[in-house]
């Protein structure tokens, strides 16, 4: 079975420029999670939907973030404008309730530089 | 609010020797802990969990952990190392039936030969 899809893979775009970054969860799974992953902040949770809502983004960083999940297959995660500050690896993951343990399954992130 | 703290960012050991990294948690509910591992360039992967059966957890390449409740601590170790196990360890708290995830700051292996 495919695993989460993230592209692109590497992103490189200077300061004011929109960002867009596109995630493909597994096939059943009606959880979806973007996370990002800093240095500083290590990983922190950003917004996560369940069967395509959000449920929660107390984590989005601020109105220059959104994400949406217009369907089951499909999720993307836009800043604009972007800011050196948003530079770092995002991940995306999946999980799904039935027979639920707990465990997220992760795509290889989308890293983005902000010049 | 749950949370975990992983006691040292950088562990370094020879390889056959054994690892021990250290993470605690906090959480006012029954909690679900888990062990994920980072290589360099590639998402995380779960290593093992806890989710109220055993406290004694076995995972992938050799690793365990202990559930300890009295200590509020899930504790990974394995005793030999190999250099393949070099990469970033991840402690992670979940409410039981919860499907959120929050992350400890992270704990990177480097292996000596």
């Amino acid at each position: 079975d495919a695993g989460v899809i993230q592209s692109p893979r590497h992103e490189v775009t200077e300061m004011g420029q929109e960002v867009t970054l596109r995630c493909k969860p597994i096939s059943g799974h009606d959880y979806l999670f973007w996370y990002r992953q800093t240095m500083m902040r290590g990983l922190e949770l950003l917004i996560y939907f369940n069967n395509n809502v959000p449920i929660d983004d107390s984590g989005m960083p601020e109105d220059r973030f959104s994400a949406k999940m217009p369907n089951a297959s499909f999720s993307t995660l836009k800043i604009q404008p972007s800011e050196p500050r948003d530079s770092a690896v995002y991940f995306c993951a999946s999980s799904r309730t039935s027979g639920y343990t707990g465990e997220l399954f992760f795509g290889e992130g989308s890293r983005l530089t902000v010049l | 609010a749950q949370s975990v703290t992983q006691l040292g960012s950088h562990v370094s050991v020879s390889e056959g020797a054994l690892v021990l990294l250290r993470c605690n948690y906090s959480s006012s509910v029954p909690p679900y802990l888990f062990w994920y591992v980072q290589y360099p360039n590639q998402g995380l992967q779960l290593l093992l969990k806890y989710t109220s059966a055993a406290t004694l957890v076995k995972g992938i390449n050799g690793f365990e952990a202990e559930f300890k409740k009295s200590e509020t601590s899930f504790h990974l170790t394995k005793p030999s190392a190999h250099m393949s196990d070099a990469a970033e360890y991840f402690c992670a708290v979940s409410e039981q039936g919860a499907q959120k995830l929050v992350f400890g700051q992270g704990t990177r292996l480097t292996i000596n030969p």
